[in-house]
């Protein structure tokens, strides 16, 4: 079966530190990945999609940046924090077959503390 | 564009009683409809899709939905409401483009009262 794994599930940073979350999934080849971010426990923002190794596209100009080095890695980045960049990320796969018509399947959340 | 709109940011019913979270949509082309559920500091999970074909569609927990494709809407229903249910309830499109993504409306909060 498949599984999506998110880590750190919390993370606590100071104000222009650097980030790294990281998301795997296991079970499945050539996913679509995708980073979404819910601000104050509301609605979720997509951030970053993948529909292949190195292939990178941004929903939205910010602060973060993403990365697919592997076909079921997805990794959230950033250079300098903001404290704007303080919210509950989440990971998301869904299959390519059906394409968008496939249930996405999410991760637990990392929560990030910009201090 | 498309996008997702839910206008209760919270529904508060007794239990027992018949509640609808309400959601509306725009999109170009034949959409694809969503419910996802989240309880709290975790991630969504999948209740029920709109695909093609009849426009109530059944899920998970006893949760329906009816499509209604005149008035854009995408309203989730359940005929006897727990206190288990209280949560996050979002409504989500996706379209055969451009990464299959899918848009999130802002989300309804539920409360069921013992």
């Amino acid at each position: 079966s498949q599984t999506i794994h998110q880590w750190p599930a919390t993370l606590v940073q100071p104000v222009g530190s650097p980030l790294s979350l990281e998301c795997t999934v296991e079970g499945t080849s050539n996913p679509n990945l995708y980073w979404y971010r819910q601000a104050a426990g509301r609605g979720l923002q997509l951030l970053f999609y993948s529909v292949g190794i190195g292939q990178i596209s941004s929903e939205v100009p910010q602060n973060l940046s993403a990365s697919r080095p592997q076909d079921r890695q997805f990794i959230l980045s950033s250079k300098k924090l903001l404290l704007s960049d303080s919210g509950f990320y989440l990971c998301a796969w869904r299959g390519r077959q059906l394409s968008g018509a496939n249930v996405l399947t999410f991760g637990a959340g990392s929560r990030l503390t910009v201090l | 564009a498309q996008s997702v709109a839910q206008p209760e940011d919270q529904v508060n019913v007794a239990e027992g009683n018949p509640l609808t979270v309400k959601c509306t949509y725009s999109v170009s082309g034949n959409p694809y409809l969503f419910w996802y559920v989240q309880y709290p500091n975790r991630g969504l999970q999948f209740l029920l899709k709109y695909i093609t074909g009849d426009n109530l569609v059944k899920g998970s927990y006893g949760f329906e939905a009816e499509f209604n494709k005149s008035q854009t809407s995408f309203h989730l229903k359940k005929p006897s409401a727990l206190v288990s249910d209280s949560a996050l309830y979002f409504c989500a499109v996706s379209l055969d483009t451009g990464g299959f993504k899918t848009i999130f409306g802002a989300g309804t909060r539920l409360f069921v009262k013992a």
